[in-house]
């Protein structure tokens, strides 16, 4: 069975501040994607970021980066220099690659960050 | 371009009532989903269509629950009767696949639909 676990329930910031995502995933898949979501105030879910299990590099985003680390099973998420507007309930999510699982997501619970001006 | 179109956004009905909630995937998508978040459970995958076929509903909570997709543009996610416990958001997203190297599992979601049953 596939699990995601977003440990952070809420985080409060500043403006300007630098914050921290967790994400642990739990998978026997050797093959599988992880992904973050955005969802506004206005509700919808945005897609941030797709990340295939065997590629480890790091990658960054104009003010977001991610970090996979196999060896933790962790996939974090880090926004530098915060702003009011990245106030959102965040999650984490991982599926199987491919065949029938695509697009089935397993979510964590979400991240609340709010930032505050 | 178009995203994803949920309708209503907005729901509320009484007990036993039956309740349509609608979706358009984005032109082009091959794969739609029907995702519902609430509380306790946070997101589930409740059912997922590709080419217009249903492929897992293994998410469906229960027999009150169907979901079809009669052509690429339209699908419908019904329950009958309705009752407290389906309150919730659901939402709706769509992906095109692609093939081999290029397999692209990006979902687009709408915005949801705010069900409330009384």
């Amino acid at each position: 069975a596939q699990k995601v676990t977003q440990a952070q329930t809420e985080i409060s910031v500043v403006e300007k501040e630098d914050v921290t995502l967790d994400c642990v995933y739990e998978t026997r898949d050797t093959t599988y994607y992880l992904f973050w979501y955005k969802q506004p105030p206005s509700g919808e879910l945005v897609f941030l970021i797709r990340r295939n299990s065997f590629d480890e590099q790091n990658e960054i985003s104009g003010r977001y980066s991610w970090n996979f680390q196999k060896s933790t099973s962790s996939f974090n998420f880090t926004i530098t220099a915060s702003q009011v507007v990245d106030s959102a309930v965040y999650f984490c999510a991982l599926s199987n690659a491919g065949g029938t699982s695509y697009g089935k997501l397993t979510f964590g619970q979400g991240t609340i960050l709010t930032v505050h001006p | 371009d178009a995203g994803v179109i949920q309708s209503p956004r907005h729901e509320v009905t009484e007990m036993g009532q039956e309740v349509t909630l609608r979706c358009k995937p984005i032109s082009g998508h091959d794969y739609l989903f029907w995702y519902r978040q609430t509380m306790m459970r946070g997101l589930e995958l409740l059912i997922y269509f590709n080419n217009n076929v249903p492929i897992d509903d293994s998410g469906m909570p229960e027999d009150r629950f169907s979901a079809k997709m009669p052509n690429a543009s339209f699908s419908t996610l019904k329950i009958q009767p309705s009752e407290p416990r389906d309150s919730a958001v659901y939402f709706c997203a769509s992906s095109l696949r692609g093939q081999g190297s290029a397999t692209n599992e990006k979902l687009f979601f709408g915005s949801g639909t705010q069900l409330s049953v009384l």
